[in-house]
């Protein structure tokens, strides 16, 4: 059975960072890529971008470069994500997600195994 | 503002039929992208319900259906039960976006 299993709640303070792990179980870790999304309360689901797991070569989304990172360790089939100078509007529960198939280096955008969620809070 | 657009909410009385609306433009639903859905439960992760715009994965009933037409897709849900009260959400990919999009979500009541 798949399974992503993050790391717990954050709380942090505007300008600090945090980083966000993702393990993944019972697949081939590097078959796949590993989305990241955000919903901040109230919210539907915003796409930050993924990582593809083979190479480790990152896509973000338009307007999540820069302060957003994505990296992984393959040797613990774990996905990171780092987010520096945090902002209060950074405040959401954070999701990695598993692509329903990936072949020949594309991936669905259908995510069919999600994680528990991180909840990240910034505040002063 | 989610550049895909569902209505806040729905309501439907158990036993009924009710559908979810979501909206796009000729850059993610228009341009040929398939639509896909999900249920959220307070407090839990989105699951997905329907891929490929009509394909539903091992273990979601056929109860749930979706289609796609034009700039529009929409989910359907017959034969209403109070499980079913959640917050559903549409994806598509968006061309000129470079990404995946989400609709804002909508909320459904069980009467």
């Amino acid at each position: 059975q798949v399974q992503l299993v993050q790391s717990g709640s954050e709380l942090t303070k505007p300008g600090a960072s945090v980083k966000v792990s993702c393990a993944a179980s019972g697949s081939t870790f590097t078959a796949y890529a590993i989305n990241w999304v955000r919903q901040a309360p109230g919210q539907g689901p915003e796409w930050l971008g993924w990582i593809n797991t083979k190479t480790g070569n990152p896509t973000y989304a338009q307007g999540f470069t820069g302060r957003f990172v994505f990296s992984l360790d393959t040797s613990v089939s774990t996905t990171y994500l780092h987010i520096s100078s945090l902002k209060a509007e950074d405040t959401a529960m954070y999701y990695c997600a598993r692509p329903r198939y990936c072949s020949g280096g594309s991936c669905s955008p259908a995510m069919s195994v999600w994680g528990q969620g991180t909840t990240v809070t910034v505040s002063s | 503002q989610s550049v895909l657009t569902q209505p806040p909410s729905v309501s439907g009385a158990p036993g009924q039929r009710v559908t979810i609306s979501c909206t796009g433009s000729s850059s993610n639903i228009g341009a040929g992208f398939d639509v896909h859905w999900y249920q959220q439960f307070p407090g839990t992760a989105p699951k997905l319900l329907i891929y490929g715009n009509s394909y539903r994965p091992s273990g979601v009933p056929d109860r749930f259906s979706g289609s796609k037409s034009g700039t529009s897709a929409s989910l359907a849900i017959t034969g209403l039960q109070a499980e079913d009260e959640a917050d559903y959400y549409c994806q598509s990919y968006d061309g000129s976006l470079t990404g995946s999009i989400f609709g804002g979500g909508t909320k459904l009541t069980v009467l």
